[in-house]
C-alpha cells in the first residue's frame, strides 16, 4: 500500500531535549516535505527536500532541522524542543506531475502530535 | 499572512444540502489544490484546478477558480455525515522571478454534516 508513515504518533516531551520525528514513503517520490499545524494558523511548511541532499527552508524553520540521505526517509529533528514547537507535525511527499510541477498531489503521514513541556 | 484564506471558517448543514466554502489568495498561482481533513489526521488530496482552468468536477465536488478576483470555491453536493471534516485550500504561487518550491495552504473551513 502507498503510504507516508511517521513514528511516533504522539510524544510528550520536556524543553531542551533532543528528539526526531521520522517520516518515510514508499512511492519513490523526489519531494517530501513538513509541515506544522496550529489552530488558527492552517499549514505551515517547515522544511522540504527537492531530492537526495537537497534540503531548503520552508516558512518556520528555526529550531528545526532535516536531512535526506535516502530518497525514502526525511527525519524532523528538533535539538532543543520549546514549548513553542508544541504542535502537530505532518510529513507529505509528492512527485511530478501531469504539468512536471512538484507541487500537485501531496500524500500527507497521519501525523504527529508533540506536546513540549 | 497565509496565501489562501477560508471562508466561512465553519459550516453546519444537513444531510442531503449542498456545502460550498470559498478560498481567496493573494498572488498569481500555477494550480490551487483542494484538501480533507479528518479530525487529527492526515490531509487528503480532493482535486487540483490549474490557473488556465476555470471549473472542474469530481465525483460530487464542483470547483471553480476566477483568477481575476483570486479566488475559488469548492461546492460539495448531496452532503453526507461522510463528508464532515475541515477543508483547506492551497496555492501553489507563480512569481515572476524564480519559482518557489512552496505549497501553501490556507486556515481551513470546518465543515460539520448533520444526520
Amino acid at each position: 500500500e502507498a503510504q507516508v508513515t511517521q513514528n511516533p504518533r504522539y510524544l510528550i516531551t520536556v524543553t531542551g531535549k533532543k528528539l526526531t520525528v521520522t517520516c518515510s514513503q514508499n512511492m519513490n517520490h523526489e519531494y517530501m516535505s513538513w509541515y506544522r499545524q496550529d489552530p488558527g494558523l492552517g499549514l505551515r511548511q517547515i522544511y522540504y527536500s527537492m531530492n537526495v541532499e537537497v534540503t531548503d527552508k520552508g516558512d518556520v524553520p528555526e529550531g528545526y532541522k532535516v536531512s535526506r540521505k535516502e530518497k525514502r526517509n526525511f527525519p524532523l529533528i528538533l535539538e532543543s524542543p520549546s514549548p513553542n514547537q508544541t504542535s502537530l507535525y505532518f510529513c507529505a511527499s509528492s512527485t511530478r506531475g501531469l504539468a512536471g510541477g512538484w507541487k500537485e498531489t501531496q500524500y500527507f503521514g497521519p501525523g504527529t502530535r508533540l506536546l513540549v513541556l | 499572512s497565509q496565501q489562501g484564506e477560508e471562508d466561512p471558517q465553519a459550516l453546519s448543514i444537513q444531510e442531503g444540502e449542498n456545502a460550498t466554502m470559498n478560498c481567496s489568495y493573494k498572488t498569481s498561482i500555477n494550480n490551487l489544490q483542494w484538501y480533507r481533513q479528518n479530525s487529527g489526521r492526515g490531509l487528503v488530496h480532493l482535486i487540483l484546478i490549474r490557473s488556465n482552468e476555470r471549473e472542474k468536477h469530481s465525483g460530487r465536488l464542483r470547483v471553480t477558480l476566477d483568477t481575476s478576483k483570486k479566488s475559488s470555491s469548492l461546492l460539495i453536493t448531496a452532503s453526507r455525515a461522510a463528508d464532515t471534516a475541515s477543508y483547506f485550500c492551497a496555492t501553489d504561487p507563480a512569481f515572476e522571478r524564480g519559482a518557489t518550491n512552496k505549497l501553501i495552504f490556507g486556515t481551513g473551513t470546518l465543515l460539520a454534516v448533520q444526520p
